[in-house]
C-alpha cells in the first residue's frame, strides 16, 4: 500500500514550457486535490475531484488544467508555466471531503 | 466564505513544558476542523479532527484540540513538548455549507528547545 505517490520529486521548467505532475493513490479513494504551497500562505486548493469524471476548482485554478479519467489517477496539468507557478505541489486524496487527507511528499517545482 | 486563521507564525517552547497552537476559523454552516502536522521535504500528515459531538478532541502523538464555537476556535494542544515535535503544524476547515473544498490556514512552525 503506497498511499499517494507523486511524481516527479523535483523539476526546473522554461517560461512557457508545459508538464504534466502525476499523482497516483491506491486506496480507492473518491476524494482528490492538488495544492500549492508558498512561504507564509499555507495550502491553496487549485483543483479537485470527487470522483472519476468529476472536477472542480479551487481557490487559485488559473494556469492549471485537471482531469480524472480513473480513480486512482489524477494529473494536473500546467499550459504555459510561469515564474508565479514556482511552488511546492501536493496532492492529496481521502474517501470524503470529511475524513482526512493523505498527502503525497510533493513536486518542488522551479520555473526560470 | 469559509477562512483560516493562525495568529502565530512561530511558537518557541522549552521541551516538557505545554505546546498551544492557536486556530480561528471563518464559516457560514457547520465547521469540520481539522490539524495537520508537516515534517520538512514531506506532506502533511493528519493528527486530528473534530466534526461533531465532545468539544474536547485527542488526536495522535498525545495531541488534542479543543472546539470553542462561541470563540470560533479550535487550539492545538499538547501538554508535554518533546523536541521532536518541531514542525510545521497547519489548521484547516471545510465548510458543511460549502461544498468539499478544504482551507488551510498559513501554518504555525513550533520549535521544541532541550
Amino acid at each position: 500500500n503506497a498511499g499517494v505517490t507523486q511524481t516527479p520529486k523535483f523539476q526546473v521548467l522554461k517560461t512557457g514550457q508545459s508538464m504534466t505532475l502525476q499523482c497516483a493513490q491506491d486506496m480507492n479513494h473518491e476524494y482528490m486535490s492538488w495544492y500549492r504551497q508558498d512561504p507564509g500562505m499555507g495550502l491553496r486548493l487549485i483543483h479537485y475531484s470527487v470522483g472519476a469524471g468529476i472536477t472542480d476548482q479551487g481557490e487559485v485554478p488559473n494556469g492549471y488544467n485537471v482531469s480524472r479519467s480513473t480513480t486512482e489517477d489524477f494529473p494536473l496539468r500546467l499550459l504555459s508555466a510561469a515564474p508565479s507557478q514556482t511552488s511546492v505541489y501536493f496532492c492529496a486524496s481521502s474517501y470524503s471531503g470529511n475524513q482526512p487527507q493523505h498527502f503525497g511528499d510533493g513536486t518542488r517545482l522551479s520555473i526560470l | 466564505a469559509q477562512s483560516v486563521a493562525q495568529p502565530e507564525d512561530q511558537v518557541n517552547v522549552a521541551e516538557g513544558n505545554p505546546l498551544t497552537v492557536k486556530c480561528t476559523y471563518s464559516v457560514s454552516g457547520n465547521p469540520y476542523l481539522f490539524w495537520y502536522v508537516q515534517y520538512p521535504n514531506r506532506g502533511l500528515q493528519f493528527l486530528l479532527k473534530y466534526i461533531t459531538g465532545d468539544n474536547l478532541v485527542k488526536g495522535s502523538y498525545g495531541f488534542e484540540a479543543e472546539f470553542n464555537k462561541s470563540q470560533t476556535s479550535f487550539h492545538l494542544k499538547k501538554p508535554s513538548a518533546l523536541v521532536s515535535d518541531s514542525a510545521l503544524y497547519f489548521c484547516a476547515v471545510r465548510d458543511e455549507a460549502a461544498g468539499n473544498k478544504l482551507t488551510f490556514g498559513g501554518g504555525t512552525r513550533v520549535l521544541v528547545k532541550p
